[in-house]
């Protein structure tokens, strides 16, 4: 069964800090999907990468960034010098060919002015 | 291009109450997925459908059903509402035809209160 962990259920940083967010994730496939979503006050579920279990290379996208390690199963978010619209609940996701969606349960950021 | 659009937003039930709710997919998009949001089960996967049929279905009970129409707009059913049915209720939809690996696309969700 797939499964993904995110230990941190909440975390505050003072604006401009830098914060990373853990994932860990299980799964018995060799080829398999991961994604980072972002949920905001609002609601909507906001898709920010997605990743599959071939490419471990690092990606950056203006601040933030993602360090994918099969060795140890992460699939960790860093943002750098984060911002008050940065605030919101994030979710890890990880899904295979023709399997549902699994979910982690969620990272919720506060970054306080 | 039109987002994911969730209707009603928001409504109140009582229990013993069906609830209805509609889902139209991004333009083009086939697969249309509902998930099941609350603070203590987090996102849990309702079911699945592509072209009209139910691909994949989560671990809930028989009360909750639904639908997808020739134009991929979807529907789900909730029968007999419980107090625990009480959770914002996503619509995603992708358009990774078959795969079931693409990016889901999000709607607003669709707030119901049991009372």
């Amino acid at each position: 069964a797939q499964k993904v962990t995110q230990a941190q259920t909440e975390i505050s940083v003072v604006e401009k800090e830098d914060v990373t967010l853990d994932c860990v994730y299980e799964t018995r496939d060799t080829t398999y999907y991961l994604f980072w979503y972002k949920q905001p006050p609002s609601g909507e579920l906001v898709f920010l990468i997605r990743r599959n279990s071939f490419d471990e290379q690092n990606e950056i996208s203006g601040r933030y960034s993602w360090n994918f390690q099969k060795s140890t199963s992460s699939f960790n978010f860093t943002i750098t010098a984060s911002q008050v619209v940065d605030s919101a609940v994030y979710f890890c996701a990880l899904t295979g060919y023709g399997q549902n969606f699994v979910f982690g349960p969620g990272t919720r950021l506060s970054v306080l002015p | 291009k039109a987002g994911v659009t969730q209707t009603p937003r928001y409504l109140i039930k009582t229990r013993g109450q069906q609830v209805t709710l509609s889902c139209s997919p991004i333009s083009g998009h086939r697969s249309v997925s509902w998930y099941q949001q609350t603070p203590g089960q987090g996102l849990q996967f309702l079911f699945e459908y592509f072209s009209e049929t139910q691909r994949n279905k989560g671990n809930f009970p028989g009360r909750f059903s639904g639908r997808q129409f020739s134009n991929s707009r979807s529907e789900m059913n909730v029968s007999t509402l419980e107090l625990g049915d009480s959770a914002l209720y996503l619509c995603a939809s992708s358009g990774l035809a078959g795969l079931n690996t693409g990016e889901l696309f999000f709607g607003e969700g669709s707030r119901l209160t049991v009372l």
